[in-house]
């Protein structure tokens, strides 16, 4: 079985630009979430879909950061205008359901902002 | 709210032997879950196990044990026979009532298995 997808796994920009992060989950997996993980951290929660719904988007900050998941499957992260703290490692995860004990995390997407 | 704490930055254990990472939690949930991953230098969360605050046992997965003491709010992490392949970073995550089933991860320790 496939595990979690995400693209591309390193992205270089210049500050100001904008990027984005795809994130393709487990199949079956209805609950995708979106982490943030700075260097020497633990990850920590941008957004939690359900399905395409966003049921918890609170730490999302949205005048620049955006996502969608419009078929409920796979999730593109957006950020625009990129700036230089938004330098990163960007985890998807997903599970199945929200009662399910697992997450299961992507690679995740190194982000470095020039 | 919860907190997680992970008060070792780095630990060091020899090949074979056994290590335990330290893990204090807060939260005013009566149900809640306690989590351990493990982060290689790959950067794959990689779950290990998993602990429900109504467990009465600890719980095991292979080498891995968690040291649950429900009053003291620890989480322990206890792996025995450590491997090479057991260097990484290793966090420590908690998921309560309040915001469903997201995670609140600490801070980490970074595991360093020496030959």
């Amino acid at each position: 079985e496939a595990g979690v997808v995400q693209s591309p796994r390193y992205k270089i920009i210049e500050k100001k630009q904008p990027v984005a992060f795809w994130c393709n989950p487990i199949s079956g997996h209805n609950t995708l979430y979106w982490y943030l993980q700075n260097l020497g951290q633990g990850p920590e929660l941008l957004i939690r879909y359900e399905n395409e719904e966003a049921v918890d988007d609170s730490q999302l900050p949205k005048d620049r950061f955006s996502a969608e998941r419009l078929k409920g499957v796979d999730s593109t992260l957006k950020i625009q205008p990129a700036e230089l703290g938004d330098s990163a490692v960007y985890l998807c995860a997903s599970s199945f359901g929200i009662e399910y004990n697992e997450q299961f995390f992507g690679p995740g997407t190194r982000l470095t902002v020039l | 709210a919860q907190k997680i704490t992970q008060t070792q930055p780095g630990m060091f254990v020899q090949e074979k032997e056994a290590v335990t990472l330290d893990c204090t939690y807060d939260t005013s949930d009566q149900s809640y879950g306690l989590f351990w991953y493990k982060q290689p230098s790959s950067g794959e969360m990689i779950f290990l196990i998993y602990q429900g605050s109504y467990d009465e046992q600890n719980a095991t997965e292979g080498r891995y044990s968690l040291n649950f003491q429900k009053a003291r709010k620890s989480a322990n992490l206890v792996i025995s026979a450590s491997q090479l392949g057991d260097s990484a970073m290793y966090f420590c995550a908690m998921r309560g009532k309040t915001g469903a089933n997201n995670l609140f991860f600490g801070t980490g320790t970074r595991l360093t298995v020496i030959p």
